[in-house]
């Protein structure tokens, strides 16, 4: 099965802060994406990407940054992090058959 | 626009009673249906997915079938397990699409 992995795994910042949640994946795949779940919302695309160096928006980027620098390395920005981002992270990349393959998600608490 | 609706939030049950999880959605092309399952702390992973020779996808004891007619594709099993207990995403991507499209959700919890 595909290996998705993140990191940190629990993150606690203040608001205002900066924070960068990090993922890769090994199994060679160009689709990776970023979501946020809440309750209540499911789960809601923040960005994705299709390959190093590109970067598309989703349904609910506000206040995200995203760089994609490798085929395996993704990461999520927060530059000015604020209570509404407090959420279950989560990365996914995009194997055969259109079948997302998650990472395990990074808990962040804005404070 | 493509969407993907879950109607129950919270389904609770008894062990042993048949499952059935609503999923409908709304898709200008040809979609390609999802069920995933997350366990508590744990990450989404795919249940079953929908087959373009419209069989019938079957794993762990689910199954679901896609009704193109009712645009639906309900997730249903015979008999709860304990182990059943977990948050249901349906999801759908039109042919071709990079992306998938959830829905919100169903939290299932059978008890004994």
């Amino acid at each position: 099965e595909a290996a998705v992995t993140q990191s940190p795994r629990n993150k606690v910042t203040v608001t205002g802060g900066n924070v960068t949640l990090s993922c890769r994946q090994t199994n060679s795949h160009n689709y990776m994406y970023w979501y946020r779940q809440d309750t209540g919302h499911g789960l809601r695309l923040i960005h994705y990407s299709y390959g190093a160096g590109n970067l598309q928006i989703g349904d609910v980027p506000d206040g995200y940054k995203a760089t994609r620098t490798t085929q395996e390395d993704f990461f999520l920005l927060l530059e000015l992090a604020s209570p509404s981002q407090t959420s279950l992270y989560f990365c996914a990349s995009r194997g055969g058959q259109d079948t997302q393959y998650f990472g395990p998600g990074t808990r962040l608490l804005v404070l | 626009g493509d969407s993907v609706t879950q109607t129950e939030g919270l389904v609770t049950l008894t062990e042993g009673l048949p499952v059935m999880l609503n999923c409908t959605y709304q898709s200008t092309y040809s979609p390609f249906l999802f069920w995933y399952v997350q366990h508590l702390n744990e990450a989404p992973k795919l249940l079953l997915k929908s087959f373009t020779d419209n069989k019938r996808p079957e794993h762990q004891g689910f199954h679901a079938t896609l009704h193109k007619s009712s645009s639906s594709f309900h997730l249903q099993k015979s008999s709860a397990q304990l182990s059943d207990s977990a948050l249901y995403y349906c999801a759908f991507a039109s042919s071709g699409s990079w992306q998938l499209i959830f829905g919100s959700g169903t939290q299932l919890t059978v008890m004994p």
